[in-house]
């Protein structure tokens, strides 16, 4: 597509149940990133896909994070038993090389909204 | 561990201003430091530098980094409305280029 597609865009979801955010980056786009974002701050990296190597898990906060990639196509990023400080935006984005420029093409993001 | 830190947090000015944001860091395996505009929820590329001491432009804005000093400013000149946003400073490290560190941001108001 022609930029960086995140759904679902808002996401309200009950304290302890699982929730899955789906990204699917710009075509030829070989790197993937999940970011989260808290109100107010910046953003922190989460995770890291390039082409069919192993991802790079450093920033995820918890166990209960997960992410897959099939590829370099679509993207999920996983919740389990969700928590309230769980709510936030979380923004994937795409680049042609991870060893590139760093420029990121960073999609709209789904907010997620914990009760 | 690696700090980005941004001032100031806020910001109002009034249309046709100068403002300059500001970004110092802290961290290993420097790359390269860039800067985003966040206006809603996607943020958007402004820069990427590299080098000490050369400033880049795009239209209003420059941006320079002092790779000595481990600061970099972000100028916009005469303001208008449509600069309102979130200003987002970032370093990408040698060992992936896009797993960036951000700061806080800054959040720009311009008042007509």
């Amino acid at each position: 597509g022609a930029g960086v597609s995140q759904s679902p865009s808002n996401k309200v979801t009950e304290k302890g149940k699982d929730v899955e955010l789906r990204c699917d980056p710009i075509s030829g786009h070989t790197a993937l990133y999940w970011y989260r974002q808290r109100l107010g701050q910046g953003l922190e990296f989460l995770i890291y896909f390039q082409g069919n190597s192993a991802p790079d898990k450093s920033g995820l906060p918890s166990d209960r994070f997960s992410a897959e990639r099939t590829g370099e196509s679509v993207s999920t990023l996983t919740i389990q038993r969700t928590q309230q400080e769980d709510s936030a935006v979380y923004l994937c984005a795409s680049s042609l090389l991870a060893g590139n420029t760093g420029e990121l093409f960073f999609g709209e993001g789904s907010r997620l909204t914990v009760l | 561990e690696d700090k980005v830190v941004q001032s100031p947090l806020s910001l109002v000015v009034h249309e046709g201003d100068t403002v300059t944001l500001n970004c110092s860091y802290e961290v290993t395996n420097f790359r390269s430091l860039l800067w985003y505009k966040q206006e809603k929820k996607a943020p958007t590329f402004l820069f990427m530098l590299t080098s000490s001491g050369i400033e880049k432009k795009s239209g209003r804005l420059s941006s320079i980094l002092d790779k000595k000093e481990l600061f970099s400013i972000l100028n916009i000149t005469a303001t208008q409305t449509g600069d309102s946003a979130v200003y987002l400073c970032a370093v990408a490290f040698n060992t992936n280029a896009g797993k960036s560190t951000f700061g806080d941001g800054t959040t720009l108001t311009v008042k007509p």
